[in-house]
């Protein structure tokens, strides 16, 4: 089965970092864009940051940029978000996702997603 | 950066029922828009891509329609399962976004 699964959320005081991970199976990681998207308690979806399958693009949301980093190792088919200076905000619930190419548009959203990991900023 | 306009932000509907969400934008996005479901507890499921293709394993029921900046998710005859939120998202456009979602709830 497909599958994405997100581990290393936690409870971090703010300015605190974090780094999360995201290992997929049973598809060629190394053909997929990748993307991070979190969702605050009771909140919507925030597109957080994007990164081409050779990881030689990447894309950050506004609210983000300078603290995050995205990256990835395709030889271990994972995905990977280091969190800086985080703040009571960034609680929220940080999915990965796969990027979609449907056979008339790319990109045409987001076709897998992990079940999700949770961080809380607090002290 | 692209605004989505979700509406209705919630929904009552009965089994059975004929609902439909729209999601519109101030610019174009030509088709690049897609639609997730989202159970409590769960990462979101896409359903609709390229505002009107349907994924693999996607029940009939479920269609989308729309180009340029106005949208539509349509859900005929519904069923206790489908009771959940509702996003659209645009790619056209870095960064994405998503609309504000819809929450379907049974009456």
């Amino acid at each position: 089965e497909v599958q994405l699964v997100e581990s290393g959320g936690g409870l971090v005081q703010p300015g605190g970092s974090l780094r999360l991970s995201c290992a997929a199976s049973e598809f060629t990681f190394s053909s997929y864009s990748m993307n991070w998207v979190r969702q605050a308690p009771g909140k919507g979806l925030e597109w957080l940051s994007h990164i081409s399958s050779s990881g030689e693009s990447i894309y950050y949301a506004d609210s983000v940029k300078g603290r995050f980093t995205i990256s990835r190792d395709n030889a271990k088919s994972s995905l990977y978000l280091q969190m800086n200076s985080l703040r009571a905000e960034d609680t929220a619930v940080y999915y990965c996702a796969r990027g979609f190419c449907s056979s008339t548009s790319c990109p045409a959203g987001m076709d897998v997603w992990g079940q999700g990991t949770t961080v809380t900023v607090s002290s | 950066e692209i605004q989505m306009t979700q509406s209705p932000s919630s929904l009552s509907a009965s089994v059975g029922d004929r609902v439909t969400i729209t999601c519109r934008t101030r610019q174009s996005i030509s088709n690049y828009l897609s639609w997730y479901q989202q159970k409590p507890g769960k990462g979101p499921n896409l359903l609709i891509s390229a505002a009107s293709s349907l994924q693999s394993g996607v029940p009939s029921r479920f269609s989308g329609s729309g180009s340029g900046t106005d949208f539509t998710l349509t859900i005929t005859s519904l069923q206790p399962e489908d009771f959940a939120m509702y996003f659209c998202q645009q790619s056209y456009s870095l960064p994405y976004t998503f609309g504000q979602g819809t929450k379907l709830e049974i009456k």
